[in-house]
């Protein structure tokens, strides 16, 4: 199994309301990412877990929060969204932890986010 | 299933020598890719891109090189430099703007 899974692949919500998204992995990968990524541009680096630790957090606003229940399980909470919240948030998972330097990312398809 | 595959997790190059780094595809229907560069504890940096309708897109020390029918996709970096040490993503997109990335490379210049 050599894949990133996240569910669900499409969210529409309201300003108001409260979700989660959820990426799995089961490749005994020791950090997992999440990444927001508007049409045609860079990922933008949002979180970080290391051995279930959130390493790095990109100054991300408390609207979104990142749960790393389990090894291969990671999660991101929305409350209170804005509309220029919508993109595609994507997961991936690596390998190594994060003091071992470069390494290659597994990315998952994604969730497109649309707020209303 | 991996639609973007970087078949090579790892390259190391002499310095002043060419680097080519590797992207395969299996769905027709990506019609933008994209290379991006990567250093530790940082997201992707855009590098450069191509469109379905060029088979080669070149910037300073960076060409990408679009082989449709073989769905193949190729970054040369010439002369390779130390600095450009990193792994380095092959991305492919299509209309819907629905994006997936290879695995990555990294790709190691000695001085």
């Amino acid at each position: 199994d050599t894949e990133v899974t996240q569910t669900p692949k499409h969210l529409v919500m309201g300003m108001t309301n409260k979700k989660s998204l959820k990426c799995e992995q089961h490749m005994g990968h020791r950090a997992m990412y999440w990444y927001k990524q508007k049409a045609k541009k860079p990922p933008e680096l949002m979180f970080v877990y290391s051995y279930e630790k959130l390493s790095i957090n990109e100054s991300v606003p408390s609207r979104f929060s990142p749960e790393c229940p389990n090894s291969s399980l990671l999660n991101l909470h929305l409350h209170a969204l804005q509309p220029e919240d919508s993109a595609l948030y994507l997961c991936a998972s690596s390998p190594q932890d994060l003091t071992a330097g470069a390494d290659t990312q597994y990315f998952g398809p994604g969730t497109r986010l649309t707020v209303l | 299933d991996q639609q973007v595959k970087q078949n090579s997790p790892s390259l190391s190059v002499q310095e002043g020598r060419i680097s080519i780094l590797n992207c395969d595809y299996t769905n027709s229907m990506f019609d933008y890719f994209l290379w991006y560069k990567k250093y530790p504890a940082e997201g992707p940096t855009f590098l450069i891109s191509i469109s379905s309708i060029k088979d080669k897109n070149e910037d300073g020390r960076f060409t990408v090189f679009l082989n449709k029918s073989a769905k193949h996709l190729s970054l040369h970096i010439v002369p390779s430099q130390p600095g450009d040490s990193a792994v380095y993503f092959c991305a492919a997109s299509d209309d819907n703007n629905d994006m997936r990335f290879g695995a990555g490379t990294r790709l190691t210049v000695k001085p």
